[in-house]
C-alpha cells in the first residue's frame, strides 16, 4: 500500500524553538508539498518541491524553510516557532503535472498537529 | 489565482438519502480533478480522481462527474450512511504542478 508518512502525529514545542517536521513517501513521486490547515482558512500551501534540492514558495512561506536532500524525504523547518504557527501540518506527494492516474494521484500523510506554547 | 468553490459548506441528511456535493472552478484548462475525504483531526484520503479527458469515475457508492466546459464537478453519494460523515474536498490540478483546493463540504449523515 503506497503511502506518505509524517514522523509525528502530535507535537508540542516552545516559542523560539527550531522545529523539524519530517515527511517520507514511498511512491517515487517527484512532487512533494507542505500545507497547513486552520479552521475557516482551508489548506494553505507553504512550500513545494518538484525535484531533489528544488523548492518553490507557496502562499505562506514566511517563518518556514524546507529541505529535500533525497527524493523520498521532504522536511519542513520552523526556524523559530511562534504561537501563530500552531496548526495542523499536512504533507503530500504527487507525480508531475498531467501524470496523475486513478491510483497515483495526490496523496496525503495523516498530518502533524503542532502546538507552540 | 485560480479559485475552487464548494457548495454547500455544510450538509446534514438522514441516513439512506442520495446526495450531491458540488465543486466549481474558474479555469477549465485542468489536468485532473480529485475528490478527498477528511475525518476530524486526520489527513486527507483520496476518493476519486478524474482526468481531464474523462467525464466520470465510480467507486462503490461514489460517483464523480466532470464538466470542464462549465467548470463543474459533482460527487454523488448513494444511500448515505453515518460512516460517510466527514468533510469532502475537491482539488483541481493545473499545469506546472499547481493544485488548488476547495474549502470543503462538511457532511453529517444522521442515523
Amino acid at each position: 500500500d503506497v503511502k506518505v508518512t509524517q514522523s509525528s502525529r502530535y507535537l508540542v514545542k516552545r516559542t523560539g524553538e527550531k522545529v523539524f517536521l519530517e515527511c517520507v513517501q514511498d511512491m517515487d513521486h517527484e512532487n512533494m508539498f507542505w500545507y497547513r490547515q486552520d479552521p475557516g482558512l482551508g489548506l494553505r500551501l507553504i512550500y513545494f518541491s518538484y525535484d531533489v534540492k528544488m523548492k518553490e514558495k507557496g502562499d505562506i512561506p514566511e517563518g518556514y524553510s524546507v529541505s529535500r536532500e533525497k527524493k523520498e524525504r521532504f522536511s519542513l523547518i520552523l526556524e523559530s516557532a511562534s504561537t501563530n504557527q500552531t496548526s495542523m501540518y499536512l504533507c503530500a506527494s504527487s507525480l508531475p503535472s498531467g501524470q496523475s492516474t486513478l491510483n497515483y494521484g495526490y496523496t496525503f500523510g495523516s498530518g502533524t498537529r503542532l502546538t507552540v506554547v | 489565482k485560480q479559485e475552487v468553490t464548494q457548495i454547500p459548506a455544510a450538509l446534514s441528511v438522514p441516513e439512506g438519502e442520495n446526495l450531491v456535493l458540488n465543486c466549481s472552478f474558474t479555469d477549465s484548462a485542468i489536468y485532473n480533478l480529485q475528490w478527498f475525504r477528511q475525518d476530524p483531526g486526520k489527513g486527507l484520503t483520496s476518493l476519486l480522481l478524474i482526468q481531464s479527458s474523462q467525464r466520470e469515475q465510480t467507486s462503490g457508492r461514489l460517483n464523480a462527474s466532470l464538466d470542464k466546459s462549465s467548470g463543474r464537478s459533482t460527487l454523488y453519494i448513494a444511500a448515505s450512511q453515518p460512516g460517510d460523515s466527514a468533510t469532502y474536498l475537491c482539488a483541481v490540478e493545473y499545469n506546472f504542478n499547481k493544485f488548488y483546493f476547495g474549502s470543503g463540504t462538511k457532511l453529517n449523515v444522521k442515523p
